[in-house]
């Protein structure tokens, strides 16, 4: 079945430190593929996402290239910050005409990231 | 402009109960989504609406049912409450012009079956 999988936590990184959390994925068809972040005490919130295989998804800092080859699509941020402590999950988006909805996402587990100054 | 909002945030039933969750997606957002978060299974797509009618289900029992209403707003009700049934009920909504999977999450309702 279609699932995501990611590197198991919690990870515990000195500020400045290079992050990179691990995200593998079974689909069927070409999914989209997403990283939400949760910080302490809030909601999810996308922090990036691609679509088609070979696009990189960026914001605040952090990649994620989008690998059909290895289905991968892991996030990558060269100097990590104290704020960036939060729980990091992959998820991917079916298409229509594979069962995909608008509001229908498969997530990892989350990696639970502590960064200390 | 208001996000989502989720209510009540925290809740404590018992066995056999039932809970009705309440959800206001942002203001012109006409899908709403659910999701379980429990430690264990992590993340779980419970259903999807849109424009009242339900557009996708996931693999939960009966028991979890939802609906929407003609403003958006959005419940879901959980009936003869089960220990396994405590967790972490998100919502999410999501524009007519947003891509698939992007979606605006509330801060949820922490349900505990006692």
């Amino acid at each position: 079945g279609n699932s995501v999988t990611q590197m198991e936590g919690p990870v515990t990184l000195s500020e400045e430190a290079f992050l990179t959390i691990n995200c593998t994925y079974t689909a069927t068809g070409y999914p989209s593929l997403f990283w939400y972040v949760q910080y302490p005490g809030e909601g999810l919130q996308l922090l990036l996402k691609a679509t088609k295989a070979d696009d990189k998804g960026s914001n605040k800092g952090f990649e994620a290239t989008y690998r059909k080859e290895t289905t991968s699509f892991h996030l990558e941020k060269g100097s990590v910050q104290v704020s960036d402590s939060a729980v990091y999950f992959c998820a991917l988006s079916l298409p229509m005409n594979y069962g995909g909805s608008q509001g229908n996402l498969i997530f990892g587990k989350g990696t639970k990231l502590s960064v200390k100054p | 402009k208001a996000g989502v909002t989720q209510t009540p945030r925290y809740l404590i039933k018992t066995r056999g109960q039932q809970v009705t969750l309440s959800c206001s997606p942002i203001s012109g957002h006409r899908s709403v989504s659910w999701y379980q978060q429990t430690p264990g299974q992590g993340l779980q797509f419970l259903f999807e609406y849109f424009s009242e009618t339900q557009r996708n289900k996931g693999n939960f029992p009966g028991r979890f049912s939802g609906r929407q209403f003609s403003n958006s707003r959005s419940e879901m009700n959980v009936s003869t409450l089960e220990l396994g049934d405590s967790a972490l009920y998100l919502c999410a909504s999501s524009s007519k012009t947003s891509e698939a999977g992007e979606l605006f999450f509330g801060e949820g309702s922490r349900l505990t079956v006692l």
